[in-house]
């Protein structure tokens, strides 16, 4: 089955710091994955895709097939990038496109 | 362009009742995806919808319904309701297997 694992719940990094937040995936067909952010009292908002193989808010995401991971990462952290990161990975049941989430991990950036 | 909205946003109900929660989805799309997320856990899948047609369905039992309307609004309906229901109830909207816009989400708690 499917399985998104997002090892660390909390993470805390000082500003201008780096940060990566790890995802790793068990899944045997071709992974799509995607992370997912949620800000204080805000709904939960799509960050990135890898298929896109963007860059948001400073934010990427490599998906290493390998390692079966997919970390977020981000050069230099500020403090409004404070918030709960989820993992996904999206596959097919039956017809309908769903997403499987990860536990998520608070990010807090201090000043 | 209107989000995703969904009412209530807060409700209390006993064991063994029911209860239905509603979704507006975004303007334009026509698909509805509902997801459970219990306290410090990620979105799990329960099903989704796509014009008024249930097409996939995760791991839940069948005391879990829903239904599409031609508007493509939904909602999910939970029979004999159990302690462990209580959880936040989040509907996702997209065009097909598009990019899913999620509402701000119904907290349930089952008392």
């Amino acid at each position: 089955a499917q399985r998104v694992t997002q090892p660390e719940k909390l993470l805390s990094v000082f500003k201008g710091a780096p940060v990566e937040l790890k995802c790793n995936y068990s899944y045997s067909g071709s992974p799509e994955l995607f992370w997912y952010v949620q800000y204080s009292r805000q709904r939960l908002q799509l960050l990135l895709r890898h298929i896109s193989r963007e860059s948001i808010k400073g934010f990427t995401a490599d998906l290493n097939k390998g390692e079966t991971s997919f970390h977020l990462k981000k050069p230099f952290a500020q403090e409004e990038d404070s918030a709960m990161y989820y993992c996904a990975l999206s596959e097919n049941s039956g017809s309908a496109r769903q997403l499987t989430f990860g536990s998520g991990t608070q990010l807090t950036v201090l000043p | 362009e209107t989000g995703v909205t969904q009412s209530p946003t807060h409700l209390i109900k006993t064991r063994g009742q029911q209860v239905t929660l509603r979704c507006s989805s975004q303007s334009g799309h026509n698909t509805v995806s509902w997801y459970q997320q219990a306290l410090g856990q990620g979105p799990q899948f329960i099903f989704q919808y796509y014009r008024e047609e249930e097409n996939g369905r995760g791991n839940f039992p069948p005391r879990f319904s829903g239904l599409q309307f031609p508007n493509y609004s939904s909602e999910l309906n939970v029979n004999a309701l159990e302690l462990d229901d209580s959880a936040l109830y989040l509907c996702a909207s997209s065009l097909r297997q598009g990019k899913a816009f999620f509402g701000q989400g119904t907290r349930l708690t089952v008392v």
